[in-house]
């Protein structure tokens, strides 16, 4: 089945500092997910990116599926981004199943 | 708009009990799938159904059934609990068109301890 691999697996931050986090994975996906799991356990969906760049504030995302990696940017890092950011890639093996691989996560500490 | 709904939130269960967990998804939403998330790891798919069908399972054994209701509500259904079946469950919920123009959103999970 298909890999998805993270780095790093795990960030150390000084509030105000930017990051960069990288996923990889091994084989052709129809979509890709960023998500951000917050210390309740709570999956907070925060790209839906199969290809090219999406902004949200602080936070940015660029997919380039020909060479299967996608980046998360976050500017500016705050406290309240800490947490375990999880990538997600998806493949359908029909018109409605649909399931997506985890990656096993990058654990983010915005230290104040 | 309420976001999808899982109940209960925190669950023990001693060593062979059965347990049910349950899943409102987002109104409007027809496909519901089920993550199991053991502690350091990332979610494992367990089921996806759409439209009150199962459309995909992940390698997960016969002792997890889920099925999914007229009102596009979902339970997942563990008998013979082990000690290693205690995780985060998490239910997601996407409108399942097919153009898959979206995300799919997640619930605020179950975690259930089995003691």
């Amino acid at each position: 089945g298909i890999q998805v691999e993270q780095s790093p697996p795990d960030l150390i931050l000084q509030e105000g500092a930017n990051s960069t986090l990288r996923c990889n994975f091994s084989d052709s996906v129809n979509n890709l997910q960023w998500f951000h799991q917050n210390p309740w356990g709570q999956l907070i969906n925060l790209f839906y990116i199969p290809s090219g760049t999406k902004q949200n504030g602080r936070l940015s995302a660029t997919t380039v599926a020909t060479e299967r990696y996608s980046l998360l940017y976050i500017s500016s890092s705050q406290t309240t981004d800490s947490g375990v950011y999880f990538c997600a890639v998806e493949r359908i093996w029909d018109n409605y199943g649909q399931n997506f691989v985890f990656g096993p996560g990058t654990r983010l500490s915005v230290l104040p | 708009d309420a976001g999808v709904t899982q109940s209960p939130t925190h669950l023990i269960k001693t060593r062979g009990q059965h347990v049910t967990l349950r899943c409102s998804p987002i109104s409007g939403h027809k496909s519901v799938s089920w993550y199991q998330q053991v502690l350091g790891q990332g979610p494992q798919f367990i089921f996806q159904y759409y439209e009150k069908e199962e459309r995909g399972r992940g390698n997960f054994p016969d002792r997890f059934s889920a099925r999914q209701f007229p009102n596009y509500s979902s339970e997942l259904n563990v008998n013979a609990l082990l000690l290693g079946d205690s995780a985060l469950y998490l239910c997601a919920s996407r409108p399942g068109t097919r153009l898959l123009l979206y995300g799919y959103t997640f619930g605020s999970g179950t975690r259930l301890t089995v003691v």
